[in-house]
């Protein structure tokens, strides 16, 4: 069966430091990737979402940049964070009816 | 483009008392409809979703949720609230088979009242 990872489930991090999240996928191959954002009180806001390896498409302007060096793998990166960075982050992949399946989020709190 | 509206962004109900979470939504194509829910600091689960078929669609934790194409609706049900369904439920609606156009709502949050 397929599993969906995401590390580090919490996160603290100063203003202006960098930020790497990590998303894997288990038992699926070629999977479509998206990354999502969930501020407090709001609903899910699509990031990015990546088809292939090396495929990346940007749904909204931001402080966020998004990679795909493998497979399975789907990273969430920024260069220098905003407080604005702040939310629950949540990687999901694409079954094969057009469901979503979502892992188990990060919570990043910028200070 | 797509659009998913959910009416009451808090619902209270009583343990024991029927759950009814709306959700409307408008599609220029035949929709794939989803609901989802969400504990405290947890990622989505699939409840249930609507494809081709059937438009009373059963989920998981005794949910199902019908399909109004008139209507323009896919409300979730539950005949009886249990302690535990206490959580936000986001319907959502894809409308090709790339499913990069996956549209959510805004969430509902349940509680349920002892």
């Amino acid at each position: 069966s397929q599993t969906i990872h995401q590390w580090p489930a919490t996160l603290v991090q100063p203003v202006g430091s960098p930020l790497s999240l990590e998303c894997t996928v288990e038992g699926t191959s070629n999977p479509n990737l998206y990354w999502y954002r969930q501020a407090a009180g709001r609903g899910l806001q699509l990031l990015f979402y990546s088809v292939g390896i090396g495929q990346i498409s940007s749904e909204v302007p931001q402080n966020l940049s998004a990679s795909r060096p493998q497979d399975r793998q789907f990273i969430l990166s920024s260069k220098k964070l905003l407080l604005s960075d702040s939310g629950f982050y949540l990687c999901a992949w694409r079954g094969g009816r057009n469901e979503q399946f979502f892992g188990p989020g990060t919570r990043l709190t910028v200070l | 483009a797509q659009s998913v509206t959910q009416l009451g962004s808090h619902v209270s109900v009583s343990e024991g008392a029927l759950v009814l979470l709306r959700c409307n939504y408008s599609s220029s194509v035949p929709p794939y409809l989803f609901w989802y829910v969400q504990y405290p600091n947890q990622g989505l689960q699939l409840l249930l979703k609507y494809t081709t078929g059937a438009t009373l669609v059963k989920g998981i934790n005794g949910f199902e949720a019908e399909f109004k194409k008139s209507e323009t609706s896919f409300h979730l049900t539950k005949p009886s609230a249990h302690m535990s369904d206490a959580a936000e439920y986001f319907c959502a609606v894809s409308e090709d088979n790339y499913g990069q156009n996956f549209v959510f709502g805004p969430g509902t949050r349940l509680s349920v009242l002892p």
